[in-house]
């Protein structure tokens, strides 16, 4: 298996601009996590999925953050307007049976809001 | 105080040393994670612990319920050990993440 897999793994943009993040899961994996890196607050969870369905998106900042996972092999982090503050490294994993089970991460997008 | 603390926050040794690296937490958990982040950034989880001891290679980690307390040793260290050590707890429906641990290992 290629493991989960990210795209684009940078990205830079200006103030205002529209973010879209992507992720693809392990092929069977039925549970999919979003999280975010920065110096200063370390790896947070942003918004996690079982089975497609949004189960806890308490972490999410704001407003302009979305996220969505329209079928099993495909999920979006979508951030608009992004703000200079949402610089950061952003990481997918998913795991099978759920977040008590090993995860697996993605190799994460760096994300550069100028 | 962080829910998930770990000590220390940076740490050096010699190739061939024993390294121990501690995390505590303050909330209830059913179950722990020890994650290696690697100086490109990728991340891997490399246990996860609910009980006892668990043993891969030259990685162990224990947690004790009890005292809330884990810890991941290396034996025999490697400059290939450097990396950030990040523990995780799971409590309820949150991931709580510790500020994680640099090691740098010189040969």
């Amino acid at each position: 298996d290629a493991g989960v897999i990210q795209s684009p793994r940078h990205e830079v943009t200006e103030m205002g601009q529209e973010v879209t993040l992507r992720c693809k899961p392990i092929s069977g994996h039925d549970y999919l996590f979003w999280y975010r890196q920065t110096m200063m607050r370390g790896l947070e969870l942003l918004i996690y999925f079982n089975n497609n369905v949004p189960i806890d998106d308490s972490g999410m900042p704001e407003d302009r953050f979305s996220a969505k996972m329209p079928n099993a092999s495909f999920s979006t982090l979508k951030i608009q307007p992004s703000e200079p503050r949402d610089s950061a490294v952003y990481f997918c994993a998913s795991s099978l049976l759920g977040r008590q089970e090993t995860q697996y991460f993605g190799p994460g997008t760096r994300l550069l809001v100028l | 105080k962080n829910e998930v603390e770990q000590s220390p926050q940076n740490l050096t040794a010699q190739e061939g040393e024993f390294i121990t690296i501690n995390c505590s937490y303050s909330v209830g958990i059913s179950a722990l994670h020890w994650l290696q982040q690697h100086p490109g950034g990728g991340i891997v989880s490399l246990f996860m612990l609910s009980s006892g001891k668990k043993k891969h290679g030259r990685l162990i980690a224990t947690i004790n319920i009890q005292e809330k307390h884990s810890s991941l040793h290396i034996t025999a260290s490697h400059p290939r050990d450097s990396a950030v050590y990040i523990c995780a707890a799971h409590n309820t429906d949150k991931l709580i993440f510790g500020t994680g641990t640099r090691l740098q290992v010189f040969p």
